[in-house]
């Protein structure tokens, strides 16, 4: 059974205080890792799609990067507007279409 | 472009009332999903639709059905609604191309509560 452990439940930072989250993975064979970013009362919204250990991708002031257990969302030089609720999620190999989530890391970002 | 489009966006319901989400994309995507999300569980798959005609059980199938309408439509019953399902419920889609992952497109959510 896939499993997802996303670490810290939660994250205060004050602006500009660059930090990283954490995201543990269990797959048999992983096809993709995905990040999301959740405001409240919103759906969940996609950041980055990873494929293998060593890849990174950027976007902003984000940057996630994986290896073969673990993947880290760096935030560097953080702004109020990037707090929000961070969702780690992992396909198996085993899977064409199910994702399974982590519980999510609740980043606060004080000005 | 709506994206997908989910009603109605908040409900209360009675023990034992039966209701019908729906969800609607706009993006010709292939596959979509019912998720709940609770306080400290996280996202969990109700139901999936791989491809139009299709349905499979997904963590926690139990007390919902499904219906995939057509490629573009996807709802979510509950037949006699308990406290329990009170809960935030999420549509999803994504493209579901053979051999990819692809990312999911997620709803505004559906927040229903059952007295």
């Amino acid at each position: 059974e896939d499993q997802v452990t996303q670490s810290p439940e939660a994250l205060r930072l004050q602006e500009g205080e660059s930090s990283s989250l954490n995201c543990s993975y269990t797959v048999s064979g992983l096809r993709g890792l995905f990040w999301y970013r959740q405001d409240p009362g919103k759906g969940p919204e996609f950041l980055f799609t990873l494929y293998s250990a060593g890849e990174e991708k950027e976007k902003e002031r984000l940057k996630a990067t994986l290896t073969k257990k673990e993947s880290f969302l760096h935030i560097t030089a953080p702004k109020p507007e990037d707090s929000a609720t961070y969702l780690c999620a992992v396909q198996s190999g085993g899977s064409n279409y199910k994702l399974t989530f982590g519980k999510g890391t609740l980043l606060t970002v004080n000005p | 472009n709506a994206g997908v489009t989910q009603t109605p966006k908040f409900q209360v319901l009675k023990t034992g009332q039966s209701m019908t989400l729906q969800c609607a994309q706009d993006m010709n995507h292939n596959s979509m999903y019912w998720y709940r999300q609770d306080p400290g569980m996280g996202l969990r798959l109700i139901y999936y639709s791989a491809s139009e005609g299709t349905t499979d059980k997904g963590e926690v199938p139990n007390g919902y059905n499904v219906s995939r309408l057509n490629k573009r439509e996807f709802s979510l019953r509950l037949e006699s609604a308990a406290p329990s399902q009170t809960s935030v419920y999420f549509c999803a889609s994504r493209t579901g191309l053979a051999g990819g992952a692809g990312e999911l497109f997620f709803g505004e959510g559906s927040r229903l509560t059952v007295l």
